[in-house]
């Protein structure tokens, strides 16, 4: 089972649609969670973080599912702005033996590209 | 905001050349960053994890010898294809995890790679 599985879509969907998307995690030590969003050939920007009480940003919902080891992203009244691909991020904190620090074990899912019509 | 700098944006090369890219955080000191490569219409795929101070952690199938990666100081890590050929082509991103374990990261603009 790969760490992080994200359904690749393409998901197309009308103007002012509800659209979600779905990423497990295999490990269950994960720690934090994130959705990031990627335009074409550009950097991922951090769309939101996820907290297991579940966080909300205006048309976006988050949520984590601790016990099923999933997480996902709400998307209501979908605008065409929202077209990209939307990365899963998840990080599993652990002891770096060198210097006794943290270091972040990063893992980012493939992505789920969504495009939005008028 | 923080703010994660990479330098060049775009590079053009022949076949045989090294090129550096760096990673710079501007306003934060940034103990971990890391290196990604995209190739086209496929994912993010973690390349290396660079510690300042220590040797960089490379991830399975990524040969250390050809991408070296030099964490110096707690602003920049800069990454070195060496002896680039045409499947080196990519693009190139870094990210920087601000100290203090705010767990977020902050990524550069990325680099666009093509070996002629």
């Amino acid at each position: 089972r790969k760490e992080v599985e994200q359904d690749p879509g393409p998901f197309n969907v009308p103007e002012g649609a509800t659209v979600a998307f779905n990423c497990t995690y295999s490990n269950s030590a994960s720690q934090s969670f994130f959705w990031y969003r990627q335009d074409c050939r550009k950097e991922p920007k951090l769309l939101m973080s996820v907290y297991s009480s579940g966080n909300e940003d205006g048309r976006f919902t988050a949520q984590l599912n601790r016990a099923s080891q999933y997480i996902s992203l709400l998307i209501r009244d979908s605008k065409l702005s929202d077209s990209a691909t939307y990365l899963c991020v998840v990080i599993l904190t652990r002891l770096h033996m060198n210097y006794g620090g943290s270091q972040g074990n990063l893992i980012f899912g493939k992505g789920t590209k969504l495009s939005v019509k008028p | 905001g923080a703010v994660v700098s990479q330098h060049p944006s775009w590079v053009i090369c022949k076949s045989g050349t090294s090129v550096k890219i760096e990673c710079r955080s501007l306003d934060f000191q940034a103990t971990t960053m890391f290196w990604y490569r995209q190739f086209p219409k496929q994912s993010l795929m973690l390349m290396a994890t660079s510690n300042e101070g220590s040797k960089a952690t490379y991830e399975q199938g990524v040969e250390k010898d050809k991408f070296l990666i030099n964490h110096a100081s707690l602003t920049l890590s800069t990454l070195t294809v060496t002896s680039a050929h045409p499947e080196d082509s990519s693009f190139y991103i870094c990210s920087a995890e601000k100290y203090g374990g705010t767990e977020k990261l902050f990524f550069g603009s990325g680099t666009q790679l093509s070996v002629l």
